[in-house]
């Protein structure tokens, strides 16, 4: 079975600071991991993914995550926050057997960004 | 790229009626659709996966007289809320993929609300 723990439900930044949000998993084969942002009211929409290569993923709109399997951590930054970041995020976690990319979530963390 | 239409985006019924919710992958064969519900101010809750020609197959604790999948064809896969009450409000969403190993698509979502 797989996992996924979000650190923190809520997060406020100011314009301009630094992005941190923190995801751990838990996983007894090899992880596929996603960031996912969504909107008000809206789907889910693919920030980045790591599936293997290179442990640093750099994904849309200036985030990135680094996979860190000792660890088994998955967090997410952005080194400037800008008001459009203000949104909830996900991360995900599966595995090359899960049958059709089944995803299990993490709670969420909802960005708040400060002028 | 490719694009998941889900629809509607938005209905209210009254109680007892029921209500089908569109799940399209518009440029691809998805062999495999997911159905989540999401809660307000909640994670993603995966309540079935859908296979093409097959039954679904309901995650625990989800009714599946209560919440039909039909996933008739490779680009269509329909949830019927059946009988809804207002504890079935909620917003839903579906993704879908071309497979294990494909990239998974998230549709727009629908947002449910009983009377």
């Amino acid at each position: 079975a797989q996992s996924v723990t979000q650190l923190g439900s809520h997060v406020s930044v100011s314009e301009g600071a630094l992005v941190l949000l923190r995801c751990n998993y838990s996983s007894s084969v090899p992880p596929y991991l996603f960031w996912y942002v969504q909107y008000p009211n809206q789907g889910l929409q693919l920030l980045l993914k790591y599936t293997t290569g290179a442990t640093l993923v750099k994904g849309i709109n200036g985030f990135e995550a680094e996979f860190k399997k000792s660890e088994t951590s998955f967090h997410l930054t952005k080194p400037s926050a800008h008001m459009s970041d203000a949104a909830e995020y996900f991360c995900a976690v599966t595995s090359p057997a899960a049958a059709g990319n089944k995803l299990t979530f993490g709670g969420g963390t909802r960005v708040l960004v400060k002028p | 790229g490719a694009v998941v239409s889900q629809h509607p985006s938005w209905v209210i019924c009254k109680s007892g009626t029921s209500v089908k919710i569109e799940c399209r992958s518009l440029d691809f064969q998805a062999t495999t659709m997911f159905w989540y519900r999401q809660f307000p101010k909640q994670s993603l809750m995966l309540m079935a996966t859908s296979n093409e020609g097959s039954k679904a197959t309901y995650e625990q604790g989800v009714e599946k007289d209560k919440f039909l999948i039909n996933h008739a064809s490779l680009t269509l896969s329909t949830l019927t809320v059946t009988s809804a009450h207002p504890e079935d409000s909620s917003f839903y969403i579906c993704s879908a993929s071309g497979g294990p190993g494909e990239k998974l698509f998230f549709g727009s979502g629908t947002q449910l609300s009983v009377l």
